[in-house]
């Protein structure tokens, strides 16, 4: 069965530091994995990655995918309370009928002030 | 440009009786789908629609159902609900699956 897992599942860490979200997966065909920030109700695009070792940035966030070992991360530097949220891993994969994107269950990022 | 936007915001139904939810997509995408939103069981995709056809449909009962019309709002129907089906829904837009998904802010639904 198709999974995405997502660790640590919460995660609370002081303003300035540096976190890093896992996301693993297993699935039969992977066309793209999908990292998104939830704050309160409409999930928000972070990056999308179909490639292998190239890392995506998008000011202090950064993600990079491992197709060989099946897993991506989402790296956020100097955090900032506003970086708290429930951040979410996604797999999209090749447009078959049957196929459908398959969501991790979230990592809640709390950043303390 | 106008993102996904979802109506009602918010939804009270008693046990029994069926819903219906509402999404406008982002103007020009075609493909729209449905997911359901829990604590326990984080986002679980209902079905995707695309050009008015669903093409996936996710492991959830015959109760619920959706439908896309041909200026590709879509509505999602659930029948006789039940407690566990309180949730929130959330609906998200792409051009063609391509660059990521947008989502709407949800409806919050609550059975009682």
């Amino acid at each position: 069965e198709d999974k995405v897992v997502q660790s640590p599942l919460s995660l609370v860490v002081h303003e300035g530091d540096t976190v890093t979200l896992n996301c693993s997966y297993e699935v039969t065909n992977f066309r793209s994995l999908l990292w998104y920030k939830q704050e309160k109700k409409a999930p928000t695009f972070l990056f999308m990655l179909t490639s292998s070792g190239i890392e995506k940035k998008s000011g202090r966030l950064s993600s990079i995918l491992d197709k060989k070992e099946l897993f991506s991360i989402l790296n956020i530097t100097a955090t900032q309370t506003g970086d708290s949220a429930v951040y979410l891993c996604a797999v999209d994969p090749l447009m078959n009928r049957d196929d459908k994107i398959i969501f991790g269950k979230g990592t809640r990022l709390h950043i303390l002030p | 440009k106008a993102g996904v936007t979802q109506t009602p915001r918010y939804l009270i139904k008693t046990r029994g009786q069926q819903v219906t939810l509402s999404c406008s997509p982002i103007s020009g995408h075609r493909s729209v789908s449905w997911y359901q939103q829990t604590p326990g069981q984080g986002l679980q995709f209902l079905f995707e629609y695309f050009s008015e056809t669903q093409r996936n449909k996710g492991n959830f009962p015959g109760r619920f159902s959706g439908r896309q019309f041909s200026n590709s709002r879509s509505e999602m129907n659930v029948s006789t609900l039940e407690l566990g089906d309180s949730a929130l829904y959330l609906c998200a837009s792409s051009f063609n699956r391509e660059g990521g998904y947008t989502f709407g802010s949800g409806t919050r639904l609550t059975v009682v």
